[in-house]
């Protein structure tokens, strides 16, 4: 499977942990996005990076989360300190370009659940 | 960022064709119209894209008019699996240069036997 693949599926967190998820890509594709859903909402972008280089943070709460994608290895997106509002979905996209008319692809998403 | 509005829900029997209708008013002129389909639990599929006037893949046809200001979603014969939610996009260009997609809520699609 060439797709776009998200870990772990499923995460548990303590409030006050630290929650990192991973998401590579698809073959052959530079650009990642991150996105969050609630419960019965649409997904709502957060970051949007390039192989070292974060271009688009709009989208990212001010504190406690940070993204990567580094030169080798899978994107990852940090929650340091969790709170019980961060139960969410995180879903990862990647595309070719970042141009409109490349679709972004996602994975299946980590669910994290802050106890 | 151009905003979408579709219905919030329809309802379908098996084998019939099934159109789904977004508007968009505001889209922009390099803005392209892209569907996906999520089913619980997972991350949302590419259907289709388009710009203008028709497109076909093998599991869906997008009409756009000539104004594109609204697109339909036409998926053919549905069967109890195409029960999902359906997300029309028309993403733009951020003030970062990043082209970013806005998902609303979708239209919930229930297939009935």
């Amino acid at each position: 499977n060439a797709g776009v693949m998200q870990n772990p599926r499923h995460l548990v967190r303590r409030r006050g942990q630290e929650a990192r998820l991973r998401c590579s890509p698809m073959k052959g594709h530079s650009h990642v996005y991150w996105y969050r859903q609630l419960p019965e909402e649409g997904l709502k972008f957060m970051v949007y990076l390039q192989k070292e280089n974060i271009i688009d943070e709009s989208g990212m709460p001010k504190e406690r989360f940070s993204a990567e994608f580094p030169k080798e290895g899978p994107s990852i997106l940090r929650i340091q300190q969790v709170v019980r509002g961060d139960s969410a979905a995180y879903f990862c996209a990647s595309s070719l370009t970042p141009d409109s008319n490349q679709p972004q692809h996602f994975g299946d998403g980590t669910r994290l659940s802050i106890l | 960022l151009a905003k979408t509005t579709q219905p919030i829900s329809m309802d379908s029997y098996e084998g019939q064709e099934v159109n789904i209708t977004c508007s968009h008013n505001n889209i922009a002129t390099n803005d392209y119209i892209t569907w996906y389909q999520q089913f619980p639990s997972q991350g949302p599929r590419f259907i289709i894209q388009g710009y203008k006037t028709k497109v076909t893949n093998e599991v869906a046809s997008l009409f756009i008019p000539a104004d594109r200001k609204s697109s339909t979603l036409s998926l053919p014969r549905v069967s109890l699996s195409d029960t999902a939610v359906y997300y029309c996009l028309v993403g733009g260009y951020s003030g970062a240069g990043s082209y970013q997609l806005t998902f609303g809520k979708g239209t919930k699609l229930s297939v009935i036997p």
